[in-house]
């Protein structure tokens, strides 16, 4: 099993900052990682795949970076819309698993 | 498109079984498109991946619940279901079933809450 470990558990952020939330993997997986945000009572939703190839319909202001172990989400310029959970998750072998998640919150 | 929707009884006793069922519309389980997935989440807590079936039949199943799960596909009702056995209030949840390539998710349902009681 690969763990993941993603800092920090909580963010404390305001409208406009840059953000950047870390992905580490207990061994690595080339570029097999995936990012998503959930809102309170929502599915998650697909931001970033291949570690930083963006999902259509998603704002350019998301990016995802790294290979290997180590693996960055950076939002450019934090929206209102943005205040939500972030999880990465690993498919590069199975079981496929999910970072504990970073909560963005409003400063 | 392709949109997914669980459907399943939202309370189920100790020891029995839980079955849910996901349908898709705006695509088809036969499609060789896709994976087919089932992932929970806890109250309060992260995703945990529970498995996929393929159209073809093969599955991929989480070791840590491997002996309890089945996930099958029903092409004449374009659906695809689980069913977890033994069930505790461990695995009193949201699930999600969800599509997408071998690997990350782009299509997720609304998610249906199944809490384990008697």
């Amino acid at each position: 099993v690969i763990w993941m470990t993603q800092s920090p558990s909580l963010l404390s952020a305001s409208t406009g900052d840059r953000v950047t939330i870390s992905c580490r993997m207990s061994q690595g997986i080339s570029s097999y990682l995936a990012w998503y945000q959930q809102k309170p009572g929502k599915a998650p939703e697909l931001l970033i795949y291949a570690a930083s190839t963006l999902q259509s319909g998603v704002p350019s202001r998301f990016s995802g970076s790294g290979s290997g172990t180590d693996f960055t989400l950076t939002i450019s310029c934090l929206q209102s819309e943005d205040f939500a959970t972030y999880y990465c998750q690993q498919y590069y072998s199975f079981p496929w698993t999910f970072g504990q998640g970073t909560k963005v919150e409003i400063k | 498109q392709v949109q997914l929707q669980e459907s399943g009884p939202g309370l189920v006793k100790p020891s029995e079984t839980l079955s849910l069922t996901c349908t898709v519309s705006g695509g088809s389980v036969s499609s060789g498109s896709y994976y087919w997935s089932w992932i929970r989440q806890p109250p309060g807590k992260g995703l945990e991946w529970i498995g996929y079936i393929y159209y073809s039949g093969s599955t991929n199943y989480n070791p840590s619940l491997k002996s309890r799960v089945t996930i099958s596909v029903d092409t004449s009702k374009n659906q695809f279901s689980l069913k977890l056995s033994s069930v505790t209030a461990a695995d009193t949840a949201v699930y999600y079933c969800a599509s997408g390539t071998p690997g990350y998710m782009d299509v997720w349902g609304k998610g249906t809450t199944v809490t384990v009681s008697s």
